[in-house]
């Protein structure tokens, strides 16, 4: 089946430590997308790619950088993470930017100890 | 930008029983969908209606996009159906970013 896929489902890592999350995807959809969820909250958008244009949000702090290889697969990269950043990090795709629906993945539930 | 909101914010239901949720936005979207969150945190796509009607079993959804509301019906709710449920609206000019209401938490109990 088709689908997105999040790697890994839970990441512990320590204060100011790099961490990397990975997202890849079947579909061969040309938008991907990275959400942050903190709890209790709604998934909030982070930046997404259409193809290799990055497209980041105005609020997203410069301590989360991403990189998109190829159209499969995408990384969330935190330089250095503080206790702020525990959250749920949630990837999504869609065809196109457009009247089309977005598909996530089952996210990473990322813990900074 | 675009805002959205949703309600009730939490209900409770014994299992069998009926309900509706609400989601209102504030101005024209190209996208509109229903998640429902699962308790290990996975989004799981209901429906994907910027406008009509669609049903798919025991839910079915409305979206009147000139009065910028839409409507989740779920009939004959089981205790699976617990969970939170998030409406999320996009707009093409914002590169579709899905933005979302606050959730409705929805608890069914036996």
């Amino acid at each position: 089946d088709a689908m997105v896929i999040q790697n890994p489902r839970y990441q512990v890592t320590q204060f100011g430590k790099p961490v990397t999350l990975s997202c890849s995807q079947t579909l061969n959809h040309n938008v991907m997308y990275w959400y942050q969820q903190k709890s209790s909250q709604a998934p909030k958008l982070l930046f997404h790619y259409y193809d290799k244009d990055f497209n980041n949000e105005a609020d997203t702090p410069d301590n989360f950088q991403s990189r998109r290889p190829n159209t499969s697969f995408c990384f969330l990269d935190i330089r250095s993470p503080g206790l702020g950043d525990a959250a749920m990090y949630l990837c999504a795709t869609s065809p196109v930017l457009a009247y089309n629906e977005q598909f996530f993945g089952p996210g990473t539930r990322l813990t900074v100890l | 930008g675009i805002q959205v909101e949703q309600s009730p914010p939490d209900l409770i239901l014994q299992e069998g029983a009926n309900s509706t949720l609400r989601c209102n936005f504030s101005d024209s979207v190209n996208n509109l969908q229903w998640f429902h969150q699962n308790p290990w945190g996975q989004l799981i796509n209901l429906f994907y209606i910027p406008s009509g009607t669609k049903q798919n079993g025991r839910l079915s959804a409305t979206t009147v996009a000139t009065e910028r509301y839409s409507l989740l019906y779920i009939s004959s709710s089981q205790t699976t159906d617990s969970g939170v449920y998030f409406c999320a609206v996009g707009v093409a000019e914002y590169g579709n970013k899905l933005v979302f209401g606050a959730g409705t938490i929805l608890r069914v109990k036996s």
